[in-house]
């Protein structure tokens, strides 16, 4: 199985900054896609940002956007502007076998500070 | 619109019982995926399916079942409930293959004793 690595198990930023999370994946397969997925307190889990493999330009969605190194196998997301919304779990999680599964990354939880 | 609906919230099971969970969907997705969440832990795939009658193994697989009779339906069950199955477990659906987002349910919260 492929594995999605995310190395910060807690984060903070203070309201307005901007702050980065890490996700490192594990693939041999040469089609795949990335996620970052957000979990709040009420355990929804949102789409945040979705990036194709074979795009090397990197994904953006207002205020957050990705930072895609497909030979380091890393897949980064950078909150702009943080906002105490923001504050929740966030799962990093790839594509495996031709895209039929999804795996998901350990979570980071991100904290905002007013 | 309702999306993905899972059905119980929150159960308590105590060793050797069985249970189904449903989860329902109203998009006419054809991807249907049951995952599990452990404490501080991402989701793990159980098992998913392509599309109505058919169903496949994730990463988890072991002492659960699932069935997709109807397309817009994906049952979970457990035969003997073990303590070890203690997790908030989610459904999720996908119009195609997981290149497109998945839609996830709000959980179920099942607790064995």
């Amino acid at each position: 199985a492929q594995t999605v690595t995310q190395s910060q198990p807690e984060m903070s930023v203070q309201e307005a900054e901007t702050v980065t999370l890490s996700c490192t994946y594990d693939t041999s397969e040469s089609d795949y896609y990335l996620f970052w997925y957000k979990q709040p307190p009420s355990r929804q889990m949102i789409l945040v940002i979705r990036q194709e493999a074979y795009k090397q330009q990197n994904a953006t969605e207002n205020r957050f956007s990705v930072n895609f190194q497909k030979a380091a196998k890393s897949f980064s997301l950078k909150i702009s502007d943080s906002q105490l919304g923001d504050a929740a779990m966030y799962f990093c999680a790839q594509t495996e076998d031709a895209g039929n599964m999804l795996t998901f990354g350990g979570g980071t939880r991100l904290m905002v500070k007013p | 619109n309702a999306g993905v609906t899972q059905t119980p919230k929150f159960r308590v099971l105590k060793t050797g019982q069985s249970m189904t969970l449903l989860c329902a969907q109203d998009m006419n997705h054809e991807y249907m995926y049951w995952y599990r969440q452990d404490p501080g832990m991402g989701l793990r795939l159980i098992h998913y399916s392509v599309g109505e009658g058919t169903t496949a193994k994730g990463e988890v697989p072991d002492g659960y079942n699932v069935s997709r009779l109807k397309k817009q339906n994906f049952l979970l069950g457990l035969e003997s409930a073990a303590p070890s199955q203690t997790s908030v477990y989610f459904c999720a659906s996908s119009y195609s293959k997981a290149g497109q987002p998945q839609h996830f349910g709000d959980g179920t919260r099942l607790s064995i004793l």
